[in-house]
């Protein structure tokens, strides 16, 4: 069964502080994404990356950046986090490049204070 | 501006009654998908039409495609209190381009 993990359902962290968000596929997927939901926006790309070292980015890269070394791990880093990062982030992956089916991990519901 | 905009942003139905929501689009497209929310979860990928076809089922979902009015419509028949979600519509506009997903349509199934 098809199965992606995020890291953390919920992350409270503070103004400045450097977050990570961790992403696991256990399908053998080439590509990844990550996605910030906001209500009334939808969903919006951040980045995505299409193997391993590889890395491109979506509408709205802007204080984040992405690190794959792994081809089943991706990661979303917010160098220095601020309020307005406060969102639901989700993670996807799909076998075949992006129009095709994505498979999406539970989301973490990051806070920033 | 998103690519893909559902309507209504709301529907609340009794369990047993069909729920009907639609996704209009700016651009031509290469497929069109139906993805379910679970309140705080991730999405679940539901169906997934072509751009040359016009009609898909699964189960108790139907969807439609009409490109020259470039609008999808879901449709839910004989809803279920477990239906209660929120259902986005995701477009691409071309082979390697991009998913947009639309804001959803939140849908409240009444026991």
């Amino acid at each position: 069964d098809v199965k992606v993990t995020q890291s953390s359902r919920y992350l409270v962290k503070r103004t400045g502080e450097k977050v990570f968000l961790e992403c696991v596929q256990d399908m053998d997927h080439e590509n990844m994404f990550w996605y910030r939901q906001d209500p009334g926006l939808g969903l919006r790309l951040i980045y995505f990356s299409y193997d391993v070292k590889m890395k491109e980015k979506g509408d709205i890269p802007e204080g984040y950046s992405v690190s794959r070394e792994k081809k089943e791990r991706f990661s979303l880093i917010l160098e220095s986090a601020s309020t307005n990062q406060t969102s639901m982030y989700l993670c996807a992956s799909s076998f075949l490049p992006h129009q095709e089916t994505q498979y999406f991990g539970p989301g973490t519901r990051l806070l920033v204070l | 501006s998103q690519q893909g905009e559902e309507d209504p942003q709301a529907l609340s139905i009794q369990e047993g009654e069909n729920a009907t929501m639609n996704c209009s689009y700016k651009t031509s497209i290469n497929n069109l998908q139906w993805y379910r929310q679970n309140s705080g979860r991730g999405l679940v990928h539901l169906i997934l039409i072509r751009s040359n076809e016009r009609e898909k089922h699964s189960g108790r979902l139907r969807v439609t495609l009409d490109t020259s009015k470039k609008s999808s419509s879901l449709l839910i028949t004989a809803s279920r209190a477990a239906d209660t979600a929120s259902y986005f519509c995701a477009t691409s506009k071309a082979a390697g381009n991009k998913l947009t997903f639309g804001g959803g349509t939140r849908v409240l199934v009444k026991p």
